[in-house]
């Protein structure tokens, strides 16, 4: 069965600092990756997704399928960034069949 | 502004008393989803329509239901709540699936079981 796993479930850095946050996937066919984030008070929103090869707000992910994993990265942290990240798998047979898999998230907080 | 409204944001209901859960969307979106999410936890798919194509998730317990009348809303109906369904449930929308297909979330309703 498919599987997202984020190990940490907080992260703290300091402003200006690199910010990784780790995702690692399991699934036997061709995976299609996404990032979730949810700042305070406000719903949960796309921030990238790997097919697009897309930087948002200074983030970059790359799919590794050697190592199955799915990292978020930005090289300077900003405090606007604090917020819960989700890691999300999309697996499918087409049709009306797609399902969104996440991960239980991890909480990122910039300090100043 | 075009957006998926839920519900009450907070209900709270008695334990076995049916209770139901709103989202509507002025996307004119195809495909509406149900999620449940527990504290700590990933959201968790329980089911979703696709036009009037009814999908559910092979866990979803019988006790959930769902309704869509017509494009713009869904009903989460939780026919005996217990303890266990207190958590945030999530709606959200696509205009069809697969990786293009973006998913847009409603803001939540928190159910509290007593």
């Amino acid at each position: 069965a498919q599987r997202v796993t984020q190990p940490e479930k907080l992260l703290s850095v300091f402003k200006g600092a690199p910010v990784e946050l780790k995702c690692n996937y399991s699934y036997s066919g061709s995976p299609e990756l996404f990032w979730y984030v949810q700042y305070s008070r406000q719903r949960l929103q796309l921030l990238l997704r790997h097919i697009s090869r897309e930087s948002i707000k200074g983030f970059t992910a790359d799919l590794n399928k050697g190592e199955t994993s799915f990292h978020l990265k930005k090289p300077f942290a900003q405090e606007e960034d604090s917020a819960m990240y989700y890691c999300a798998l999309i697996i499918g047979s087409g049709g009306s069949n797609y399902k969104l898999t996440f991960g239980k998230g991890t909480l990122l907080t910039v300090n100043p | 502004d075009a957006m998926v409204i839920q519900n009450p944001r907070y209900q709270v209901t008695q334990f076995g008393k049916p209770v139901t859960l709103s989202c509507s969307q002025t996307l004119n979106h195809n495909v509406m989803y149900w999620y449940q999410q527990k504290s700590s936890q990933a959201p968790k798919l329980l089911f979703h329509y696709y036009d009037k194509d009814f999908n559910n998730e092979a866990d979803t317990p019988d006790n959930f239901q769902s309704r869509r009348p017509n494009t713009s809303f869904c009903f989460l109906d939780i026919r005996s709540p217990g303890l266990g369904d207190a958590a945030m449930y999530l709606c959200a929308t696509s205009s069809g699936q697969g990786t293009y297909n973006e998913q847009f979330f409603g803001p939540g309703t928190r159910l509290t079981v007593l």
